[in-house]
């Protein structure tokens, strides 16, 4: 089975600088990665995911992630960071499940990032 | 579009109790997923279904049963709630089979099992 390790569980950063999640993942077959987003009090959404192609993959919000395989890495990163952006991030991979044709994520988790004023 | 939705938002049981979430979706998606969210432990995935009528396990299924009747629905039971079920459950939903597809995340429920 595949496994996801967000290197930083807590992450503060002040407004308008920039910040890196990090996200390492096990695995020797191809990969597809995601990041999730988790604002408090709310279910997660997707900020982005690499399926193939550009290893440096655009999201919602100013985010961007690089896949690099050498270093088995998907680090999250944003320029310049707002008050909002202030919330739970999850790194996910997605792997085979038992039973045909089934995939399922697995998550790391969590880095929680504070952004202060 | 509501998208998925979760019912009810907080509860409070005492051990040994028994109750329903309930999960919808409006997307027409073909598969359903519990999870629950501990402090520190990240999402870990308690069943999921691959259409109207099948149920599967997943990582942490002792305690918990589910059904899917409808293709809309996916219900999660605790028959017996024990303390270590106080949790936050998530209700994801996907359009089908396709690696790289999508889970749309409900708002969650918060349960505190006394």
């Amino acid at each position: 089975a595949q496994s996801v390790t967000q290197l930083d569980s807590q992450v503060p950063v002040f407004e308008e600088a920039p910040v890196e999640l990090r996200c390492n993942y096990s695995s020797s077959v191809s990969v597809y990665l995601f990041w999730y987003v988790q604002y408090p009090n709310q279910g997660l959404q997707l900020l982005l995911k690499y399926l193939s192609g550009s290893t440096l993959v655009k999201g919602i919000n100013g985010f961007e992630a690089e896949f690099n395989k050498s270093q088995t890495s998907f680090h999250l990163r944003k320029p310049s960071v707002h008050i909002s952006d202030t919330a739970e991030y999850f790194c996910a991979v997605s792997e085979p499940y038992s039973g045909a044709g089934s995939y399922q994520l697995t998550f790391g988790k969590g880095t929680k990032l504070s952004v202060i004023p | 579009n509501a998208g998925v939705t979760q019912t009810p938002k907080f509860r409070v049981l005492k051990t040994g109790q028994s109750m329903t979430l309930l999960c919808a979706q409006d997307m027409n998606h073909e598969y359903m997923y519990w999870y629950r969210q501990d402090p520190g432990m990240g999402l870990r995935l308690i069943h999921y279904s691959v259409g109207e009528g099948t149920t599967a396990k997943g990582e942490v299924p002792d305690g918990y049963n589910v059904s899917r009747l409808k293709k809309q629905n996916f219900l999660l039971g605790l028959e017996s709630a024990a303390p270590s079920q106080t949790s936050v459950y998530f209700c994801a939903s996907s359009p089908g089979q396709v690696r790289g597809d999508t889970q749309y995340f409900g708002p969650g429920t918060r349960l505190t099992v006394l």
